[in-house]
């Protein structure tokens, strides 16, 4: 059984590019949320998709969207990017059919942007 | 407000205890959490506490919730060298697929042999 996976693992951008991050969540999980993680500090929640539709969302602009298709993977877009975005970007997958199921981590998509 | 906070640097000896502490602020938080992440890696649960609980221990780690205070700490026995890692404090107002979870910043643990 997989867990969550994330690609791509890498990526470099200039600012002002966008870029596209995706996720593919651990079998049976229909939740999906993403994290910001810079350098030196915890993650940071970004918003949570369910049933195709942003159910939660943190602190981040609106340059940051998200999707979520009818298979419940999941993609993170950024648009106008900056030097600050650069960042591990973590998805984490959860099934909401189980108010006590905890939230698993997918290894990262590490975004360097120049 | 929502904010947890933690040491960035803990060194231990080889076989000894390491602990790990943490303080939050949100009062209304009713699971908190220990992650550990090593360097490439993604995030590891590890454990997990209700804030009604005032201690959980599996295996070589002790949780110690003081909720009045809002400390955390995390006790590793037995401290290894694979036990090197960042570990996060992390807590959420229900442990559930529905909420989002605020992290510290991490502590960064080494192991001298």
């Amino acid at each position: 059984d997989a867990g969550v996976t994330q690609s791509p693992t890498h990526l470099i951008k200039t600012r002002g590019q966008q870029v596209t991050l995706r996720c593919s969540p651990k079998s049976g999980h229909d939740t999906v949320s993403w994290y910001q993680q810079a350098l030196g500090q915890g993650p940071q929640f970004i918003f949570q998709y369910y049933e195709e539709e942003e159910r939660q969302r943190g602190n981040f602009p609106d340059r940051f969207s998200g999707h979520q298709f009818p298979n419940y993977s999941s993609e993170l877009n950024v648009n106008a990017l900056l030097l600050g975005d650069s960042a591990l970007y973590l998805c984490a997958s959860s099934f909401s059919g189980r108010s006590t199921d905890t939230q698993y981590f997918g290894p990262g998509t590490r975004l360097t942007v120049l | 407000g929502e904010d947890v906070e933690q040491s960035l640097f803990l060194s231990v000896r080889e076989g000894d205890s390491s602990v790990i502490n943490c303080t939050y602020t949100d009062s209304s938080s009713t699971y908190l959490y220990w992650y550990k992440q090593e360097p490439g890696a993604g995030l590891q649960l590890l454990t997990y506490i209700f804030s009604n609980m005032d201690m959980k221990q599996d295996q070589r780690l002790t949780v110690l919730l003081n909720k009045k205070d809002k400390h955390l700490s995390l006790r590793i026995a037995d401290t290894q060298t694979g036990d090197s890692a960042i570990y996060f404090c992390a807590e959420s107002p229900f442990y559930s697929s529905a909420s989002k979870i605020i992290f510290g910043s991490g502590t960064r643990l080494s192991i001298r042999p």
